[in-house]
């Protein structure tokens, strides 16, 4: 098992949609979590941080759930520009050596 | 600008040539990162530096080899290149790696291809 698991997607949602996708992990002692986006062919980019009591920015939500051992990423009325890949990270400790990227979930926002 | 910049930004080379990819931050960060990004993997940590001399093993560190002389550069080398390191190359820079609100800054990547 993966210690950090996304659905790849594509997730094909129209614009003005809510979408939400999970990302579980395996390490109960994971004290740091991430959101990242990654335009196609570009470097990733921090979209958010998740805190233990839940976060929004603007239209995104990011939840951490740790007895089931997953984080969240809500977007309400999306647009096309939120086309992109979202990637979890998770980070097990102070530590660079256990920083954790899933395999990122493609969405993709239609007309 | 300030950033975290990498060259080459392609380059194609042949089995067993010695390659070394360049990464350059100006923002004086402590820590520094070498990630590869194939289909299926994500982004999988080769190296990081803690600071300058201090560098350490990440998750597929084999073929490779790195040096943090000065803290604004992060080469990494890839000393006998096999076509299975044919991949997308992301350098990143962060100020610490604890706590909630650190954030890494990846240049834009470098795309190799071993023939």
């Amino acid at each position: 098992r993966k210690e950090v698991e996304q659905d790849p997607g594509p997730f094909n949602v129209p614009e003005g949609a809510t979408v939400a996708f999970n990302c579980t992990y395996s390490n109960s002692a994971s004290q740091s979590f991430f959101w990242y986006r990654q335009d196609c062919r570009k470097e990733p980019k921090l979209l958010m941080s998740v805190y233990s009591s839940g976060n929004e920015d603007g239209r995104f939500t990011a939840q951490l759930n740790r007895a089931s051992q997953y984080i969240s990423l809500l977007i309400r009325d999306s647009k096309l520009s939120d086309s992109a890949t979202y990637l979890c990270v998770v980070n097990g400790r102070s530590s660079a050596s256990k920083i954790i990227f899933g395999s990122g979930t493609r969405l993709s926002i239609r007309p | 600008d300030a950033g975290i910049t990498q060259s080459p930004r392609y380059k194609i080379t042949e089995t067993g040539r010695q390659v070394t990819l360049m990464c350059h931050q100006t923002w004086s960060h402590s820590y520094m990162f070498w990630y590869r990004q194939d289909l299926g993997h994500g982004l999988r940590l080769i190296y990081y530096s803690a600071a300058a001399d201090i560098t350490d093993k990440g998750e597929v560190p084999d073929g490779y080899v790195v040096s943090r002389s000065k803290t604004e550069n992060f080469p990494l080398t890839l000393e006998s290149a096999t076509r299975s390191q044919t991949s997308v190359y992301f350098c990143a820079s962060s100020e610490s790696v604890g706590g909630a609100s650190y954030e890494q800054y990846f240049g834009p990547g470098t795309r190799l291809t071993v023939t």
